[in-house]
């Protein structure tokens, strides 16, 4: 069974420049998952999907991070204009848990994006 | 809130050494307990889990047992080889929220030496 999949693996850019990261869960997974790890830090929650929709953003700095999960299943999140404390690796992570369902079930993650903002 | 806290690291041991990395937790409700790990160059890996109170969580000669009481889900193991050396996570969800969003802790750094 394929994992999750994400690229690019790295990226280095120019503060104010934009960047997309891409996701592509693992086949069936209802819900997908954007964390931002910080070095030396634990990943926190950008944003939760179930399906094609958005059940959490409330983490998500929504003045300049967008992410969108079309057809319910690859997913995209931009980051426009990107600023010097953005550096970090984006992780993307997918389960099992359709709507609904209370969830203690694995999340699964892709290998990350790993952001330098210079 | 929800929050976890996890010992400082790094960690150093020789093979073979017994392995502690304490982790304790906060949580606004009866939450789910896990621990990731992080190989170099790779993904977080679901290493093991325990839902509830006095579960023990096991997997590739790793242990941790859900202590409600004290709040903590240390991860333990016997004997520990150069190839476990990577960064563990102690992470918590809220087993009572249909969201399933996980929280984690800092991480731990172990290294191995042969």
């Amino acid at each position: 069974e394929a994992g999750v999949a994400q690229s690019p693996r790295y990226k280095i850019i120019e503060k104010r420049q934009s960047v997309a990261f891409w996701c592509n869960p693992i086949s069936g997974h209802a819900t997908l998952y954007w964390y931002q790890q910080i070095l030396g830090q634990g990943p926190k929650l950008l944003i939760q999907f179930q399906n094609n929709g958005v059940v959490d953003d409330s983490q998500l700095p929504k003045d300049r991070f967008s992410a969108e999960r079309l057809k319910g299943v690859d997913s995209t999140l931009k980051i426009q204009p990107a600023k010097l404390e953005d550096s970090a690796v984006y992780l993307c992570a997918s389960s099992l848990a359709p709507a609904g369902t209370t969830s203690t079930d694995t999340q699964y993650f892709g290998p990350g994006t790993r952001l330098t903002v210079l | 809130g929800n929050s976890v806290t996890q010992m400082e690291g790094p960690v150093t041991l020789s093979e073979e050494a017994f392995l502690t990395i304490n982790c304790t937790y906060t949580a606004t409700g009866y939450p789910s307990l896990f621990w990731y790990v992080q190989y170099p160059g790779e993904g977080l890996q679901l290493l093991l889990k325990a839902t509830k109170a006095d579960d023990k969580g096991s997997n590739k000669g790793f242990e941790a047992t859900y202590r409600k009481e004290t709040t903590s889900f240390h991860l333990e193991k016997g004997s520990v080889q150069v190839s476990d050396s990577a960064v563990y996570f102690c992470a918590l969800s809220d087993r009572g929220s249909t969201l399933g969003r996980l929280y984690f802790g800092r991480g731990t750094q172990l290294t191995v030496w042969p």
